[in-house]
């Protein structure tokens, strides 16, 4: 699996867009770009995925550059409840059996009231 | 969607017992689950990779005979902590493998030994 870098830590203010970055300049053309996110104390959460082309679902939208090379994450309306550490990871999906998921440190998204 | 069961969510016990803990998933088969430890201030590290009906797979580092991996059926794999000691006190996190859809998780197993 390629390998990510994210910023370790970023702030926003309540109810604004938090845009958070990724770099996967290694990511090859079969490799997704997947987004987890991991509220304290609980397991990671499924935020969104994607291959080249920009993806939206209820929960965020993703942005990957036109070469791949890095991608957003954006959570249009930032509540309190999004404080957590998001986690960006490259993978090839259904890669044969064996589809462990690395993570990297991540960024910790602190949402302020 | 896809769900997965963790249990106990927490548990404390006493040095030298043997904890198990249980990942389902529950309403899916999973060939293949995979288990996660998580330090406090830390990232999730891949334990182990659990297939059903065979051995499971390990990091390099994790010690097989002390976390044993058990995937008997398509829905449940456990991962036994033997002769727990405070240094393996963490949070134990599992997660399955839908066939077509991104890995789901668990909400996690907090061990505390004392």
């Amino acid at each position: 699996d390629a390998k990510t870098t994210q910023p370790p830590s970023m702030d926003c203010a309540e109810g604004r867009a938090a845009n958070l970055p990724c770099n996967h300049s290694t990511i090859s053309g079969n490799e997704y770009v997947y987004w987890y996110r991991q509220i304290h104390s609980q397991g990671p959460q499924y935020i969104i995925h994607g291959l080249k082309n920009n993806e939206t679902n209820e929960m965020a939208s993703l942005i990957i550059t036109e070469d791949r090379k890095s991608s957003t994450l954006i959570l249009p309306h930032a509540t309190l409840r999004d404080t957590a550490v998001y986690y960006c990871i490259v993978r090839v999906p259904n890669s044969g059996g064996y589809q462990k998921v690395t993570f990297g440190t991540g960024t910790k998204l602190q949402v302020i009231p | 969607g896809a769900v997965v069961s963790q249990h106990p969510s927490w548990v404390i016990c006493k040095s030298g017992t043997s904890v198990k803990i249980e990942c389902r998933s529950l309403d899916f088969q999973a060939t293949t689950m995979f288990w996660y430890r998580q330090f406090p201030k830390q990232s999730l590290m891949l334990m182990a990779t659990s297939n059903e009906g065979s051995k499971a797979t390990y990091e390099q580092g994790v010690e097989k005979d002390k976390f044993l991996i058990n995937h008997a059926s398509l829905t449940l794999s456990t991962l036994t902590v033997t002769s727990a000691h405070p240094e393996d006190s963490s949070f134990y996190i599992c997660s399955a493998h839908h066939p077509n859809q991104p890995q789901h998780f668990g909400d996690g197993t907090r061990l505390s030994i004392l």
